[in-house]
């Protein structure tokens, strides 16, 4: 089951420390997203990007880093000044004339 | 500002009985408007689109200017449409934004 993958499925981490999660997607797709979920508030998103080197805010960024070195990958970084880590976070991505968003299966981050 | 609101959390309904999930939002422009699903243990995946205006698995959905609602309806309810189901619009700059509303679980019982 390829084309868009995150890791690891669970990630643990001690509250002060900065913890990247992992997006892959091998379906050239341009855009990729972040989004975060919690019960009850669907998805909102954290970070997209268009094209590589290029991203931009989505509503709720504080406490959030990205980068897009390359087409395949959009690795986000929770850094210690995010308040309410512990969430899943969804990836997904898209075609440039596409409508659809591809969604990879998730990490739950469960900061302490 | 845009918004998208599911007011149902949850929805149980007999197998063969009549659902409709609501969805209502606020956009400036013209919207384009999607549902999502996530079926247990899968990816959340599209399901339909307001522009292609097709029946996707029983379920189809229209587009209410006036009333700026989405709703997802399917006339009869099978066990293997329990899910939880997302409405979803895009705008936002470029059009390359989405915003999800809180989603919606749907529980149908034999």
């Amino acid at each position: 089951d390829g084309g868009i993958t995150q890791s690891p499925k669970y990630l643990f981490r001690k509250e002060g420390q900065n913890v990247t999660l992992s997006c892959e997607q091998n379906l050239n797709h341009d855009a990729m997203y972040w989004y975060r979920q919690d019960p009850g508030q669907g998805l909102r998103l954290i970070y997209y990007s268009q094209i590589v080197n290029d991203f931009q805010k989505g509503d709720i960024a504080e406490g959030y880093s990205v980068s897009r070195e390359k087409k395949e990958s959009f690795p986000l970084t929770v850094t210690s000044a995010q308040k309410n880590p512990t969430a899943f976070y969804l990836c997904a991505s898209r075609g440039t004339n596409s409508y659809e968003q591809y969604f990879g299966p998730g990490t739950r981050l469960t900061v302490t | 500002a845009q918004r998208v609101t599911q007011p149902e959390k949850l929805l149980s309904v007999f197998k063969g009985a009549p659902v409709e999930l609501k969805c209502n939002y606020s956009y400036s422009g013209s919207p384009e408007l999607f549902w999502y699903v996530q079926y247990s243990r899968q990816r959340l995946q599209l399901l339909l689109r307001h522009i292609s205006r097709e029946s996707i698995k029983g379920f189809t959905a229209d587009l209410n200017k006036g009333e700026t609602s989405f709703h997802l309806k399917k006339p009869f309810a099978q066990e293997e449409d329990s899910a939880m189901y997302y409405c979803a619009l895009r705008g936002g700059d470029n059009f390359n934004k989405f915003y999800f509303g809180s989603g919606t679980k749907l529980n149908v019982k034999p």
